[in-house]
C-alpha cells in the first residue's frame, strides 16, 4: 500500500522560516495538499495541487514539489501556527487517500 | 456558508453497531464526492471511506473494508457511515469531509464525533 512519511516533530523560532516534508513513491504525480490542525480543532487546508493556497490561508505558507518529496514551508513564523501538519495524496488509479503520519511544529 | 454536522456517535461494545450521519448546507450536496477520515486518541489522520457524488462508487480503506458501508441521500443532504462488528481500534473521532471537485484534496470538515468501543 501507498505510503507517506513525514518527520514526527520541527522546532522553528518566531520569525524563521519552517519546512516539513512529505517522501511518498511517485508523489510528484500525484496531487500532495497539506492540512494544518490545531489542539482540538478540525483540520484545514492550507496547501492543495502541491503549491496552491486556498483563500484565506496567509501567503506566509507555501508549498513545493520534487520529485518524490512535497514540502510545506512557513515563513516568518509565527506563535499561532504551532500545530500538527498532515500531508495527503490520493491515489487516482485506486482511489484511495492516504495521509502522512503528521509533524508536530513547535514554535520556541 | 459550508457546514458539515455529524451526529450518532457514543460508546459502543466490541461486536456492537452504530451509525453516523453527516447533514451537509450550505452547498449544493449532489455535486461533491463525501469522505469519512478518523483520528483514534493521540494518533493521525486514517482515511476511512469515500462516496461519488452520485453514490454508486465506493471505497474503503482495508482495516474496515467489509465492516463499513459509506451512503448517502441526496435528498436529505445527509452522508451516512454503518458501522458494524466495531473493535477497540475503531475508537477515534470520526470527522466527515468534503472532496473537492478534482476529489485530490478535502476543502471542508466536520467538527468530528467521537466514537469509543469499550466493554
Amino acid at each position: 500500500s501507498y505510503e507517506l512519511t513525514q518527520p514526527p516533530s520541527v522546532s522553528v523560532s518566531p520569525g524563521q522560516t519552517a519546512s516539513i516534508t512529505c517522501s511518498g513513491d511517485k508523489l510528484g504525480d500525484k496531487y500532495a495538499c497539506w492540512y494544518q490542525q490545531r489542539p482540538g480543532q478540525s483540520p484545514v487546508l492550507v496547501i492543495y495541487q502541491h503549491t496552491k493556497r486556498p483563500s484565506g490561508i496567509p501567503e506566509r505558507f507555501s508549498g513545493s514539489n520534487s520529485g518524490n518529496t512535497a514540502t510545506l514551508t512557513i515563513s516568518g513564523t509565527q506563535a499561532m501556527d504551532e500545530a500538527d501538519y498532515y500531508c495527503q495524496a490520493w491515489d487516482s488509479s485506486t482511489a484511495y487517500v492516504v495521509f502522512g503520519g503528521g509533524t508536530k511544529l513547535t514554535v520556541l | 456558508e459550508v457546514q458539515l454536522l455529524e451526529s450518532g456517535g457514543g460508546l459502543v461494545q466490541p461486536g456492537g453497531s452504530l451509525r453516523l450521519s453527516c447533514a451537509a448546507s450550505g452547498f449544493t450536496f449532489t455535486s461533491y464526492a463525501m469522505s469519512w477520515v478518523r483520528q483514534a486518541p493521540g494518533k493521525g489522520l486514517e482515511w476511512v471511506s469515500s462516496l461519488s457524488s452520485s453514490g454508486y462508487s465506493t471505497y474503503y480503506a482495508d482495516s474496515v473494508k467489509g465492516r463499513f458501508t459509506i451512503s448517502r441521500d441526496n435528498s436529505k443532504n445527509t452522508l451516512y457511515l454503518e458501522m458494524h462488528s466495531l473493535r477497540a481500534e475503531d475508537t477515534a473521532i470520526y470527522y466527515c469531509a468534503r472532496k473537492t471537485l478534482d476529489y485530490s484534496n478535502y476543502d471542508y470538515w466536520g467538527q468530528g464525533i467521537l466514537v469509543t468501543v469499550s466493554s
